[in-house]
C-alpha cells in the first residue's frame, strides 16, 4: 500500500493564481481531510469528506474548495491564492469508525508571493 | 470538543522514560483520548489511543485516571530519534459528522545524548 499520497511536493504561487493540491489514498478509507499548518502552530482542519459525494466545512474553510467523486481521491483547490495561504497543507484518511486514528500524508509546502 | 492543555516543550536523555501529561477537563463520555508523534516535515503519525485505564503498545504507554479528565503518555527509554512534536488530543472516535481532529501547539520533546 502507497498509503495517502499528496502531490506536489513543494509549490510557488503569485497572488491570484489558482491551483489543486492533489490527495490520494488506497486504504479504502471513507473519511479524508485537509488540515494546514502554519510554522509554530498545531494543524487546523479545512474540509473533510465522510464518502464519496460528502463534503464538509472544517475550521478554517475559507479560500479552498474540495469535491469528492471517488473514495480514493480528495484534491483541495485554492480559488485565488493569497499569502496567507502560505503554509503546510496534510492530507489525512481513516476509516469512519477510528476517526481519531488518521494516516497523514507527507504534506504540500505551499509559498504564495 | 474539548480543550487539552500540555507542556509547550520538555528536555529528557537518552535511554530515560518520558512521561507526557495532558489536561483536558471537559471530555464528553464518548471522547477517546488520542497521542500523535510529529517529526519536522513530516505528517503527524498515529501513536495510541485510550479511552481509561492504561493502553500499551510496542511504542508507548497511556495512562488515564478514573476521572478522565488527564491522561499522561509514557516513552520508555527514548533515544535522540524520539525527538518530535507530541499532540495530545480529545474526540470522539467515530462519527458521520466529525468536526475532525482538533491540534493544540503540542509538546516539543527533545532528546539529549
Amino acid at each position: 500500500n502507497a498509503g495517502v499520497t499528496q502531490t506536489p511536493k513543494f509549490q510557488v504561487l503569485k497572488t491570484g493564481q489558482s491551483m489543486t493540491l492533489q490527495c490520494a489514498q488506497d486504504m479504502n478509507h471513507e473519511y479524508m481531510s485537509w488540515y494546514r499548518q502554519d510554522p509554530g502552530m498545531g494543524l487546523r482542519l479545512i474540509h473533510y469528506s465522510v464518502g464519496a459525494g460528502i463534503t464538509d466545512q472544517g475550521e478554517v474553510p475559507n479560500g479552498y474548495n474540495v469535491s469528492r467523486s471517488t473514495t480514493e481521491d480528495f484534491p483541495l483547490r485554492l480559488l485565488s491564492a493569497a499569502p496567507s495561504q502560505t503554509s503546510v497543507y496534510f492530507c489525512a484518511s481513516s476509516y469512519v469508525g477510528t476517526i481519531g486514528e488518521q494516516f497523514f500524508g507527507p504534506g504540500t509546502r505551499l509559498t504564495v508571493l | 470538543l474539548a480543550k487539552t492543555t500540555q507542556p509547550i516543550s520538555m528536555d529528557s536523555y537518552e535511554g530515560q522514560e518520558v512521561n507526557i501529561t495532558c489536561s483536558h477537563n471537559n471530555i464528553a463520555t464518548n471522547d477517546y483520548i488520542t497521542w500523535y508523534q510529529q517529526f519536522p516535515s513530516q505528517g503527524p503519525r498515529f501513536i495510541i489511543q485510550g479511552y481509561k485505564t492504561k493502553v500499551k503498545n510496542e511504542v508507548a504507554s497511556l495512562f488515564i485516571p478514573a476521572d478522565r479528565k488527564s491522561s499522561t503518555l509514557s516513552l520508555p527509554r527514548v533515544s535522540l530519534s524520539d525527538t518530535a512534536v507530541y499532540y495530545c488530543l480529545v474526540g470522539e472516535r467515530s462519527g458521520g459528522g466529525a468536526d475532525g481532529l482538533t491540534f493544540g501547539k503540542g509538546t516539543h520533546l527533545i532528546i539529549q545524548p
